[in-house]
């Protein structure tokens, strides 16, 4: 049964800093793996998408990183600003179905 | 891409009532799911919302409770029935374009019941 892991729980950092956000999944058999970007009492914005044949994904200041072989993905954030606070979750889509499974996020709060 | 309209963006309902949440796509999709997330928590998938048939739910979610129609590729509803406290929580409708994996969400319904 795939489960998905998000470290940290929760991270507060100044602004201006350059920051990892990890997620691990203990099934390789996955069809691809989103981050998605959750602000509070909101729906989710969808940031990359990394298919199972990638190895990363770029969009402005962040990237996503996946290595299926250790079942981990990375979400870095350049220049970390105030606006960045949310919660950031991470979803494997298994390769036999369209259900994705998610991590239990990770909330980040970056103080100005 | 998907541009998901979902309707109403939040209730105050009382309790054993019953809410209808409405999920509108821009372009047709493949897959519509229902989701839910109480306070502080992950989403949980609710069901499969299938065109022309009856959704398929998960474990722990029956049909009386969470009716779910779909009667064509781009709309589905929700519905919450004979509500609770507990049923408080943020409904979220997904969606998987055609020729697309990539997965959108609408803004949610975010319920409180008294």
């Amino acid at each position: 049964k795939q489960e998905v892991t998000q470290i940290p729980a929760a991270l507060s950092v100044p602004e201006g800093e350059n920051l990892v956000l990890n997620c691990s999944f203990t099934d390789s058999a996955i069809y691809n793996l989103q981050w998605f970007r959750q602000d509070p009492g909101k729906g989710l914005t969808s940031l990359l998408l990394i298919q199972s044949s990638q190895r990363e994904q770029t969009s402005g200041r962040l990237n996503a990183s996946l290595d299926k072989s250790s079942g981990r993905s990375t979400l870095y954030i350049a220049a970390s600003q105030p606006g960045d606070s949310a919660t950031y979750l991470c979803a494997v889509r298994p390769s036999s179905n369209y259900q994705l499974i998610w991590g239990a996020g990770t909330k980040l709060i970056i103080k100005p | 891409s998907a541009v998901i309209s979902q309707k109403p963006s939040r209730d105050i309902c009382q309790r054993g009532t019953s809410l209808t949440i409405q999920c509108q796509v821009d372009s047709q999709v493949t897959m519509m799911f229902w989701y839910r997330q109480q306070p502080g928590q992950s989403l949980t998938l609710i069901a499969t919302a299938n065109q022309g048939s009856e959704a398929t739910y998960e474990s722990g979610f029956v049909i009386d409770k969470f009716p779910i129609s779909r009667p064509n590729l781009t709309f589905s509803t929700l519905t919450v029935s004979n509500m609770s406290p507990e049923d408080s929580s943020i409904y979220l409708c997904s969606v998987v374009p055609v020729r697309d994996t990539e997965a959108f969400f609408g803004q949610g319904t975010r319920l409180t019941v008294v």
